[in-house]
Parts: structure tokens; C-alpha cells; sequence
């Protein structure tokens, strides 16, 4: 199976300032028609997932254009550009390329 | 708008089984998928499998083969996840979530708490 790994696990944020949030799979994303079968997460406290971007760059209706996915093949990243409180929870990757989809550990984002 | 709502939360015995239901409405219920996502307590997120409710294909882990089935009542726009031989490891919350096109998982129930305990 494919392994999602994710870093930082903790991330402390500073409201205003930027963070970002890497994640790697153990083998290239990229499809043959062109799409990298990534998607972002993220769960805040006390409720279900909610989905930020998917196919690696695509930002989910109603998300915030703070947000934004960016890489190819086996390396990616998620960037907010200027962290706000209602941002902290956790945020996770997944790969929908192969069965059985795979997810990162999770990274906590947390008010410092 | 679309809403998955899930069936209430569940205790079993090890050795059980359970069978977590999601209602589906706003949305015609045959044009997309469902997929069953789990989350143990203080965990991250598992996933569990995918239904198609138009033709009832289903793909679950080699991890849950042989204990997971996945159905679709297409009358009741509800699908169902019922997961035998309970192992107190498979205490978790289980989300359902729509799926449309390219795997995109872009609406989620409220999750079901399943407590595997004695």
C-alpha cells in the first residue's frame, strides 16, 4: 500500500503568520491523464472531516483562498497564508490513487 | 444540501456484529459513491472501503476482507456498513462520506460511535 507521511506532526501557529504542512507518499501520485490523486483535510475539534483541496491544487467550495495545495508526484505541501483562529484542528493528506486509500498521520495546527 | 446522516452510537460484544446505516438526501443518490472512513479514539483517520450505489461495486482493504460488507438501498437512499467478528480495535468512530468524480470525498456524515468492549 501507499504510505502517506506527513511533518510537521505538531504545529504550533502564530495568527497572521504563514504555515505550511509537507506531505510525501512512497510512490508518485501522478496519474497517466494528468491528476495527482491527493487530497487535503482537515478535522477541527469535535467534528467530521471537512475537505480543503483536492487533485493536489483545487480548493473545495467555500474554502477559504488562504488555502492553497500546490506539488506534484510524491512530494506536497498545504499553505495558509495568514493562519486564522478558526484554523487550528487537524489536518490530514490521502491518496486516492490506489486501493486501499491511504492517509497521513495528521498534523496538528494549534493557537500558540 | 446535501446531508449524510448516520445511525446512533452502538456497543457490542467482541465477536459481534454491527451494522452503522447513513441517509442520504439532497442529491440523486445513484450518481455518486459512498466510502466508510474510521477513526479509533485519539487516532487518525482509516479508510474502510467504497460502495457504488448505482451498481453496487465495492472495494474494501485486504485489512478488513472477509469481516466488511458494504450495501446500498437505492429506495431509501441509505447505505449501510456492517462489520462482523468485532475486535475491541475496531472501537472507533465510523464516518460515511460522498465520493464524486476523480475519489473526491467532499461531504461527510456526522460519524457513528461503535465500542467494542465486554
Amino acid at each position: 500500500e501507499i504510505v502517506m507521511t506527513q511533518s510537521p506532526l505538531s504545529l504550533p501557529v502564530t495568527p497572521g503568520e504563514p504555515a505550511s504542512i509537507s506531505c510525501r507518499s512512497s510512490r508518485s501520485l501522478l496519474h497517466n491523464n494528468g491528476y495527482n490523486y491527493l487530497y487535503w483535510f482537515l478535522q477541527k475539534p469535535g467534528q467530521s472531516p471537512q475537505l480543503l483541496i483536492f487533485l493536489g491544487s483545487n480548493r473545495a467550495s467555500g474554502v477559504p483562498d488562504r488555502f492553497s495545495g500546490s506539488g506534484s508526484g510524491t512530494d506536497f505541501t498545504l499553505k495558509i497564508s495568514r493562519v486564522e483562529a478558526e484554523d487550528v484542528g487537524v489536518y490530514y493528506c490521502m491518496q486516492g490513487l490506489q486501493s486501499p486509500w491511504t492517509f497521513g498521520q495528521g498534523t496538528k495546527v494549534e493557537v500558540k | 444540501q446535501v446531508q449524510l446522516v448516520q445511525s446512533g452510537v452502538e456497543v457490542k460484544k467482541p465477536g459481534a456484529s454491527v451494522k452503522v446505516s447513513c441517509k442520504a438526501s439532497g442529491y440523486t443518490f445513484t450518481n455518486y459513491d459512498l466510502t466508510w472512513v474510521r477513526q479509533a479514539p485519539g487516532q487518525g483517520l482509516e479508510w474502510v472501503g467504497w460502495i457504488s450505489p448505482d451498481d453496487d461495486d465495492t472495494v474494501y482493504p485486504q485489512k478488513l476482507q472477509g469481516r466488511v460488507t458494504m450495501t446500498a438501498d437505492t429506495s431509501t437512499t441509505t447505505g449501510y456498513m456492517e462489520l462482523r467478528s468485532l475486535r475491541s480495535d475496531d472501537t472507533a468512530v465510523y464516518y460515511c462520506a460522498r465520493v464524486r468524480s476523480e475519489w473526491i470525498i467532499d461531504y461527510w456524515g456526522q460519524g457513528t460511535l461503535v465500542i467494542v468492549s465486554s
